[in-house]
């Protein structure tokens, strides 16, 4: 069984297009957490949620839009697409957020084109 | 706001020798710290975590790592090298607070046979 899994893997798509990422845990976590990973392998939180609620939301542009249905879940919405969102997006979660080991999903790989 | 650094973006050693690779952090508040390893194509996996009990603190796969207040670092160490080592390693340093983990920008680590 697949602790945290994302879907799709990859993802490709055309600039000005909408697409979503999936998350879903299976450890019974409270927190959940989007990082993006840049061409250089930087990885950078953009949000994080406890219990459905938003906790943490990074510098990120309105045109990504997180949603936790339960805490289970958590995807990421993406408007119209640019080239530089491009990037490997990992879900993860963690049991309470606090000082807690994060559990990572294999990550999507999105190019956009 | 805190921060880690990692010295070198690339370490290769042989088989069977000393890893180090190396972490230095910035914090205003007593940190809690971690290593993770990423395997291609794959999520992040905790090494191991530091939180202020035992400075040495050891991790999966004979890691091991010894935070150093006096020198702001937490350096990870293998006595050994083997192949199968060879990934990208990840320092990363959050605050005492709700956990929002600031990442280093990684080490890739090559074993050469």
């Amino acid at each position: 069984d697949t602790a945290v899994s994302q879907t799709p893997k990859y993802l490709v798509t055309q600039m000005g297009n909408d697409k979503s990422i999936k998350c879903e845990q299976n450890l019974g976590h409270d927190t959940m957490y989007w990082y993006k990973q840049d061409s250089k392998k930087f990885l950078k939180i953009m949000f994080s949620y406890n219990n459905k609620e938003l906790i943490i939301n990074e510098t990120v542009p309105n045109r990504f839009s997180p949603k936790s249905p339960d805490k289970a879940h958590l995807n990421l919405h993406i408007n119209s697409l640019e080239l530089g969102d491009s990037a490997v997006y990992f879900c993860a979660s963690s049991l309470d957020g606090y000082n807690t080991e994060a559990f990572f999903g294999q990550g999507t790989r999105l190019t956009v084109v | 706001a805190q921060s880690v650094t990692q010295l070198g973006s690339h370490v290769s050693v042989s088989e069977g020798a000393l890893v180090l690779l190396r972490c230095n952090y910035s914090s205003s508040v007593p940190p809690y710290l971690f290593w993770y390893v990423q395997y291609p194509n794959q999520g992040l996996q905790l090494l191991l975590k530091y939180t202020s009990a035992a400075t040495l603190v050891k991790g999966i796969n004979g890691f091991e790592a010894e935070f150093k207040k006096s020198e702001t670092s937490f350096h990870l160490t293998k006595p050994s090298a083997h192949m199968s080592d060879a990934a990208e390693y990840f320092c990363a340093v959050s605050d005492r607070g709700y956990q929002k983990v600031t990442f280093g920008i990684g080490t890739k680590l090559q074993v050469i046979p």
